[in-house]
C-alpha cells in the first residue's frame, strides 16, 4: 500500500492566520519531503528529512516551518504568509534518502489559499 | 546544473498511441521516472526505469531509454480520455545530492 495521506485537503488562511498541514505516511518509509507546487509548474523541493532529521532546507523562508514528530508524521506550521504562498503543498515519503533507488510517493496535496 | 526537458503539449485522438519525450542531462541518473497528475490531485508515480535498462513495458505503457542520448519516452497504447493529465518526466540526480530533479510537465489531451 503506497499511501501518503495529507490533511487538509483545502485550506484558507489569513496573512495573520498561523495554521499547519499534516502529512502520515504507513510505508516503513525513513524519509519525507515537502514541496510546493504552483499551477502549471513542477514541484519544487522545500525541505527532506531523514530519519526524523532535517537533512535539506531548499532556503525556504522561516514563516514555513516543519517538524517531523515521528518516522510517520511530517507537519509544516504556517505562520505571516503572503498571497503569493498560494500554491498546492505536497508531502511525499520514500524508504531512504541520499542514494540512487529512492523512490518518492506522493500525497494528493494540501491547497493552499492565502487571502 | 542538471536539467531535464520535456515538450509542454501533446494532443492524440482516442484509440492512438502517444509518445510523451524527455532529455536529461546528468548521466550519474540511476533511475528516472513517470509521474501523471490529473487535475487537482497529486502526483501518481506510473512507472521507472533502471539505467541499465533499455526498456520497461507494464501494461499500455512502454518505456525507453537511450542512456547514451540521454533520452527517455513514455509511450501509451490505445490512448483513452482518462489519460488527459500532466506527465512528468524526473531524474535521481547523483550529483545533484540525490535530489528528484522533475520535468516542466507534459500536458496530455486526448480527444474522444
Amino acid at each position: 500500500d503506497t499511501e501518503v495521506t495529507q490533511t487538509p485537503k483545502h485550506l484558507v488562511m489569513g496573512m495573520t492566520n498561523k495554521k499547519s498541514l499534516k502529512c502520515e505516511q504507513h510505508m516503513g518509509h525513513r524519509a519525507m519531503y515537502w514541496y510546493k507546487q504552483k499551477a502549471k509548474k513542477p514541484p519544487e523541493l522545500m525541505f527532506v528529512y531523514s530519519y526524523e532529521k532535517l537533512s535539506i532546507n531548499e532556503s525556504v523562508p522561516s514563516r514555513f516551518s516543519p517538524e517531523c514528530p515521528n518516522s510517520s508524521l511530517l507537519n509544516l506550521h504556517l505562520h505571516a504568509l503572503q498571497p503569493e504562498d498560494s500554491a498546492l503543498y505536497l508531502c511525499a515519503s520514500s524508504q531512504d534518502w541520499g542514494a540512487g533507488g529512492n523512490t518518492i510517493y506522493f500525497g494528493e496535496g494540501s491547497w493552499l489559499t492565502v487571502v | 546544473g542538471e536539467d531535464v526537458e520535456q515538450s509542454l503539449f501533446l494532443s492524440v485522438r482516442e484509440g492512438d498511441s502517444s509518445v510523451i519525450n524527455c532529455t536529461y542531462t546528468d548521466s550519474s541518473s540511476t533511475y528516472l521516472y513517470w509521474y501523471k497528475q490529473e487535475p487537482g490531485a497529486g502526483l501518481q508515480l506510473l512507472t521507472y526505469i533502471f539505467s541499465n535498462m533499455d526498456m520497461k513495458q507494464d501494461q499500455r505503457l512502454t518505456v525507453l531509454l537511450n542512456k547514451k542520448d540521454k533520452h527517455l519516452s513514455l509511450r501509451i497504447a490505445d490512448t483513452q480520455t482518462g489519460d488527459s493529465a500532466i506527465y512528468f518526466c524526473a531524474e535521481i540526480s547523483g550529483t545533484g545530492g540525490f535530489k528528484t530533479i522533475f520535468g516542466a510537465g507534459t500536458r496530455l489531451f486526448v480527444k474522444a
